[in-house]
């Protein structure tokens, strides 16, 4: 069975600092890739997609990016926080043009 | 662009009420359409989906009938529970590439007490 994981649970870092999040997906063969952005209490919104390794596209401009180092990984970034940036960031995979299947998801505090 | 409305953002019911959450899109063209469970702290988990017009789906006692006449796909329950109390989405999905790009709406947070 498919599984989904992300890193980490949890983070709480100060403005202008860096940020890596990471999922990994196992059990699926060049899945297509996925990170969303949720306010508290918002609905989801996607940021970034890849279909294959090395290949990622932006759907939003968050002064984020993203990028698919491994079949199985996916990683967000950027070099510094905003406050904005605040939120819950959910990684999904999903086998061509079907549904999604999300993550747990990683909650960031930006202070 | 394409969107979807929830017109509820926020129910309140009692166990074993009757459900419905109203969900009309607009899209350009003929969207697979979504619903999605999402409870506090966790990721949104698929209830299911539906792709033709008419098209029931289900799942956990929940279901929507994809209506392309009125652009609808509102999601019922016959007998809500108090574990039924989460956040609910609706979203659409256009195949028009080899990649997933769900819309999903507002968002619609069910509250059932005993």
């Amino acid at each position: 069975a498919q599984t989904i994981h992300q890193w980490p649970v949890a983070e709480i870092k100060a403005v202008g600092s860096p940020l890596s999040l990471g999922c990994t997906i196992k059990g699926k063969s060049s899945p297509n890739l996925y990170w969303y952005w949720q306010a508290t209490g918002g609905t989801l919104q996607q940021l970034f997609y890849s279909i294959t390794v090395g290949q990622v596209e932006s759907v939003v401009q968050l002064n984020l990016s993203a990028s698919r180092p491994k079949d199985d990984q996916f990683i967000l970034s950027t070099e510094k926080l905003l406050l904005s940036h605040s939120g819950f960031y959910l990684c999904a995979w999903s086998l061509g043009e079907y549904e999604q299947y999300f993550g747990p998801g990683t909650r960031l505090t930006v202070l | 662009g394409d969107s979807v409305t929830q017109t509820e953002g926020q129910v309140a019911l009692s166990e074993e009420d009757f459900l419905t959450i109203h969900c009309n899109y607009s899209a350009s063209g003929y969207p697979t359409l979504f619903w999605y469970v999402q409870y506090p702290g966790e990721g949104p988990q698929l209830l299911f989906r539906a792709s033709r017009d008419k098209e029931k789906g289900s799942s956990r006692g929940f279901e929507a009938t994809y209506d392309k006449g009125t652009t609808s796909f509102h999601l019922r329950k016959a007998s809500v529970q108090e574990s039924d109390s989460a956040v609910y989405y609706c979203a659409l999905s256009l195949a028009s590439s080899s990649f997933s790009k769900l819309v999903f709406g507002q968002g619609t947070s069910l509250s059932v007490v005993p």
